[in-house]
């Protein structure tokens, strides 16, 4: 079993919509977790991490984290195709890496 | 604030030849510093961390004889590739983190490694 899963995608939502990704991990311990984005040939950029279970907000982005069933997910309100790029969840301090979810907003 | 630098940005070699890659936190003191390698389509994958002064802990599978890392200082690690093949090529990140701050990275905009 992988430490952290993401459906590989692609989501494709059209522009306004809200793309929702979702990520599960194995370690019951993980205490933080982080959501980046990464745009082809470029390295990855924090879009925000939580710590607590419940929902933490950041302009357009809403992170949602369900300990009890280990998994986090991320959603971005009126989607841009800006927001067009492949998201990564991150547990383990950050250090442990999911596959990526590639977005595409269609304009 | 929080800005990594890598250097060089690409890198083409030849076969059987090494190549080092550096990592500096530009305006903060960085406890640790850790590599990732991205392959097409893949995740990044932790190689090692490396905290200054020490020797650098490998992730497993990965080779600390061909990948060898030296964290100098609180602002400077390098990671050398010894004796490139060509599987070697790949994204080559580093990230840096700063102590009490959250365990947030901050990344390095990474080095494409081509070998010939």
């Amino acid at each position: 079993q992988k430490e952290v899963e993401q459906n590989s995608g692609p989501l494709s939502v059209p522009e306004g919509a809200i793309a929702s990704l979702n990520c599960t991990y194995s370690d019951r311990g993980s205490q933080s977790f982080f959501w980046y984005r990464q745009y082809s040939g470029k390295s990855p950029e924090l879009i925000m991490f939580i710590y607590s279970n419940g929902d933490k907000e950041d302009g357009r982005f809403t992170a949602q984290l369900n300990k009890a069933s280990q998994y986090v997910s991320l959603l971005i309100r009126d989607s841009q195709p800006s927001d067009s790029a492949t998201y990564l969840c991150a547990v383990k301090g950050g250090l442990i890496f999911g596959q990526g979810t590639e977005l595409s907003v269609k304009p | 604030g929080a800005v990594v630098s890598q250097h060089p940005s690409w890198v083409i070699c030849k076969s059987g030849t090494s190549v080092k890659i550096e990592c500096r936190s530009l305006d903060f003191q960085a406890t640790t510093m850790f590599w990732y390698r991205q392959f097409p389509k893949q995740s990044l994958m932790l190689m090692a961390t490396s905290n200054e002064g020490s020797k650098a802990t490998y992730e497993q599978g990965v080779e600390k004889d061909k990948f060898l890392i030296n964290h100098a200082s609180l602002t400077l690690s390098t990671l050398t590739v010894t004796s490139a093949h060509p599987e070697d090529s790949s994204f080559y990140i580093c990230s840096a983190s700063r102590e009490g701050i959250s365990n947030e990275q901050f990344f390095g905009p990474g080095t494409r490694l081509t070998v010939l």
